[in-house]
């Protein structure tokens, strides 16, 4: 049973444009949320989270969005550049415990 | 980078052998973690460990074991390959805020 699903397996998106990457999850004891970057042959890096009791983080072009009501969250890449095309992972907990994570979407950003 | 590694980077064993892949980290950390990543899965836990000698089962632990007897290292025992343990399995450490991931260790049993 998949508690944090990313239902898109692939985004295309051109350079400048934005990117918003897709997580729903099941569990509502969620209560921190992040998201990881996956470049081939590397291991994940952590890019951005967020508790359960905001709705909104921002990191320079990175900004997280979460949804309790809907239990989904979303990634937001503004503008996009050939760099940031890579795997992103959703990742969930509770009591910031062992992490759960989604099946990932591959982000490929074209010129 | 956070001082984890893992060894060997790649590794192919055949079917029925037993493998053992190790992390190893100078962090210091308490929580450390065993992940296999696979297409259509993503990164499921197989065991992890909160201090020396103290390891508990993750979600997908079936024919895997763990050891800790030191801080600094995690060992993941495969006791014995079947080719469903094809994957590629990454070490983590960290505990409250967010998980830092070794390189991974890409395993093939043939």
């Amino acid at each position: 049973d998949q508690q944090v699903k990313q239902n898109s397996p692939s985004l295309s998106v051109q350079e400048g444009r934005i990117s918003i990457l897709n997580c729903d999850y099941t569990n509502s004891m969620f209560d921190y949320f992040l998201w990881y970057k996956k470049y081939p042959a590397e291991g994940p890096t952590f890019l951005i989270s967020i508790s359960s009791i905001k709705d909104k983080n921002e990191d320079g072009r990175f900004t997280v969005f979460l949804n309790k009501s809907a239990k989904h969250l979303s990634l937001h890449i503004v503008p996009s550049q050939p760099g940031d095309s890579a795997v992103y992972f959703c990742a969930a907990s509770v009591n910031t415990d062992k992490l759960i994570f989604g099946t990932g979407t591959r982000l490929q950003v074209f010129p | 980078d956070a001082g984890i590694t893992q060894s060997p980077r790649h590794k192919v064993t055949e079917t029925g052998t037993p493998v053992t892949l190790r992390c190893h980290q100078t962090e210091n950390h308490r929580y450390m973690y065993w992940y296999r990543q696979d297409p259509g899965h993503g990164l499921r836990l197989i065991h992890y460990s909160y201090g020396v000698k103290d390891t508990d089962k993750g979600e997908v632990s079936d024919g895997y074991s763990v050891s800790r007897s030191k801080t600094e290292d995690f060992l993941l025992t495969l006791e014995s390959a079947t080719s469903s343990q094809t994957s590629v399995y990454f070490c983590a450490i960290g505990g409250d805020y967010g998980y830092t991931f070794g390189s991974g260790t890409r395993l093939t049993v043939v």
